[in-house]
């Protein structure tokens, strides 16, 4: 198994752009996560996922950011229009409840 | 609010030395406690604890629960350069989410 892959690796894009960033999680794994991790307020979770349906949403910061996850092996967070403070590493994690709990290699965004 | 507070934040030994790093948390409806190792990528899975009192070793490595005390901790001992990440504690619930602590920067020098 090739593990949680995520796309982009790294992303510069200017202020007011739109950004997606992709998921697809382990195969068989029931639960996806969408986590931000900045150096002042740590890892963070934004939004996650139960068999493809969003089960909470209340880390997304704010209207700006969405997140889909149309079946089992694909995810995508949309920040649109970007701004600077959202420069951050994006992580998806994908897991079986608590067990396997599995991290992609992220993706770094930088907004200029 | 699911709250997770890791100390210290940071902490630089010498090879060989012993480091506990400690975390204390409040979760609703906990099950387990998970601790990460993260270098320069995406954390690594180190221990998943369920039970109060049950030491879980990996090598050099080794972790307890206190769920009494709502308190866990990470040894590690005979520190290796290789030991320098980010050490990060994440306890779930029963909705399956982990909420992160900030993390333990961890530097063994040479």
């Amino acid at each position: 198994d090739a593990g949680v892959i995520q796309s982009p690796r790294h992303e510069v894009t200017e202020m007011g752009q739109e950004v997606t960033l992709r998921c697809k999680p382990i195969s068989g794994h029931d639960y996806l996560f969408w986590y931000r991790q900045t150096m002042m307020r740590g890892l963070e979770l934004l939004i996650y996922f139960n068999n493809n349906v969003p089960i909470d949403d209340s880390g997304m910061p704010e209207d700006r950011f969405s997140a889909k996850m149309p079946n089992a092996s694909f995810s995508t967070l949309k920040i649109q229009p970007s701004e600077p403070r959202d420069s951050a590493v994006y992580f998806c994690a994908s897991s079986t409840g608590l067990h396997g709990y599995t991290f992609g290699s992220g993706t770094r965004l930088t907004v200029v | 609010e699911d709250k997770v507070v890791q100390s210290p934040l940071s902490l630089v030994v010498h090879e060989g030395d012993t480091v506990t790093l400690n975390c204390s948390y409040e979760v609703t409806n906990f099950r387990s406690l998970l601790w990460y190792k993260q270098e320069k990528k995406a954390p690594t899975f180190l221990f998943m604890l369920t039970s109060s009192g049950i030491e879980k070793k990996s090598g050099r490595l080794s972790s307890i629960l206190d769920k009494k005390e709502l308190f866990s901790f990470l040894k590690i001992t005979a520190t290796q350069t290789g030991d320098s990440a980010i050490y990060l504690c994440a306890p779930g619930g029963s909705n399956y989410k982990l909420t992160f602590g900030k993390g333990t920067l961890l530097t063994v020098n040479p």
